[in-house]
């Protein structure tokens, strides 16, 4: 159980254009849902927590209109990194939470390149 | 701002060896999380700790949440090659934000 899924695994774009990286509780509703950013040999590094229904809040530093984060429905929230350069380019993984406790369940994480 | 601090940053052993890693924090935590992530994943969770002096154990991993609680430890017993990969141990900050350590790595020897 606790199941969370990303779609794409990967993706390759062009400067200046937008990608959206969803992130879904498969098997659960998930209360809370958390976007990290990663970069190489280093830790996971918060953006931003939502939750359902209303607005996401963001991490000091991290610009809430060039990550664009939406928090539809218990079971998916979606990052949108507009007018993407190529200092965006990383790992994206998002987590879930569906108790009152602090477990977070991963999604496997979303390899963004900008070019 | 709170940190966690994970010792040792990196680790090559035998095959079969036993594993002991640890992570401190300067201040006081009431729940310990261990994860891992292998190379290109997200990270797992593999113990969640709750009360000072637990000790918990998944198969060959067992975790303790220190008594002052200020620490946590995680061993994994008779390492197998799938045992490589970043151990991060996390816990809820002040603002109740999930802070995570820097993450041991982990290399088994051919």
């Amino acid at each position: 159980g606790a199941v969370v899924s990303q779609h794409p695994s990967w993706v390759i774009c062009k400067s200046g254009t937008s990608v959206k990286i969803e992130c879904r509780s498969l098997d659960f509703q998930a209360t809370t849902m958390f976007w990290y950013r990663q970069f190489p040999k280093q830790s996971l590094m918060l953006m931003a927590t939502s939750n359902e229904g209303s607005k996401a809040t963001y991490e000091q530093g991290v610009e809430k209109d060039k990550f664009l984060i939406n928090h539809a429905s218990l079971t998916l929230s979606t990052l949108t990194v507009t007018s993407a350069h190529p200092e965006d380019s990383s790992f994206y993984i998002c987590s879930a939470s569906f108790t009152v406790s602090y477990e977070q369940y991963f999604g496997p994480g979303t390899r963004l390149t900008v070019t | 701002g709170q940190q966690l601090n994970q010792s040792p940053q990196s680790m090559f052993i035998q095959e079969g060896e036993d594993v002991s890693m640890n992570c401190t924090s300067s201040s006081i935590f009431n729940t310990w999380l261990w994860y891992k992530q292998d190379p290109g994943e997200g990270p797992v969770l593999l113990i969640a700790l709750y009360k000072a002096g637990e000790l918990t154990s998944n198969g060959r991993l067992t975790a303790q949440f220190g008594i002052t609680r200020k620490d946590s430890f995680l061993n994994i017993s008779a390492s197998i090659p799938s045992d490589v990969g970043i151990y991060f141990c996390a816990g809820p900050g002040r603002d109740d934000k999930i802070i995570f350590g820097k993450g041991t790595r982990l290399h088994i020897l051919p």
